[in-house]
């Protein structure tokens, strides 16, 4: 079966702070995971991408993965309300052909 | 990264006629090529995946003969809404990927609405 969860939200944290997004993924073989940006009425746009266990930083981005507790997270240090959009999850699974299957996606909202 | 370019953004057509649909990549070789559906303030629904010279693949629940995909080169996939009704007014994007196990990029997307 495959899935990927996350947390619907929406999520508001405050302008300055950080927002943590969470997913979590049912295929234990996936290799590589992605998290994409989608804002209102546009198409989704690659942030990151991780493929080893512990974390990837880039800017104000930090992707964080746990293969063994099937888990990963992107923090966003600093939120702007230029981050307010939806946050996509995305990994790639063996068992469905190597190809992508997307979380729900996480609404983002940074108050000013 | 990457660019993937699809045409058109919007598109009006009347019901009962077909809609092309092209997404291209731009700068590298798009050995897979994803097609998604995306309704107002719901998620991506992935329709097909089609990997090139081969028939694509279609998602439980959509119609095969009613989107007609094409992947005939390594840089362009089609898709062709045949006989469009209003309910078919949606968001589709397209997204490509070079290689199995790396990320995949997106089109701009293409509104679509059937009077």
């Amino acid at each position: 079966q495959k899935e990927v969860e996350q947390n619907s939200g929406p999520l508001s944290v405050p302008e300055g702070a950080i927002a943590s997004l969470n997913c979590t993924y049912s295929d234990r073989g996936s290799q590589s995971f992605f998290w994409y940006r989608q804002y209102s009425g546009k198409s989704p746009e690659l942030i990151m991408f991780i493929y080893s266990n512990g974390d990837k930083e880039d800017g104000r981005f930090t992707a964080q993965l746990n293969k063994a507790s099937q888990y990963v997270s992107l923090l966003i240090r600093d939120s702007q309300p230029s981050d307010s959009a939806t946050y996509l999850c995305a990994v790639n699974m063996w068992d469905y052909g190597q190809n992508f299957v997307f979380g729900p996606g996480t609404r983002l909202s940074v108050l000013p | 990264g990457a660019v993937v370019s699809q045409h058109p953004s919007r598109v009006i057509c009347k019901s009962g006629t077909s809609v092309k649909i092209e997404c291209r990549s731009l700068d590298f070789q798009a050995t897979t090529m994803f097609w998604y559906r995306q309704f107002p303030k719901q998620s991506l629904m992935l329709m097909a995946t089609s990997n090139e010279g081969s028939k694509a693949t279609y998602e439980q629940g959509v119609e095969k003969d009613k989107f007609l995909i094409n992947h005939a080169s390594l840089t362009l996939s089609t898709l062709t809404v045949t006989s469009a009704h209003p309910e078919d007014s949606s968001f589709y994007i397209c997204s490509a990927r070079g290689q199995p196990n790396t990320e995949a990029f997106f089109g701009q997307g293409t509104r679509l609405t059937v009077v």
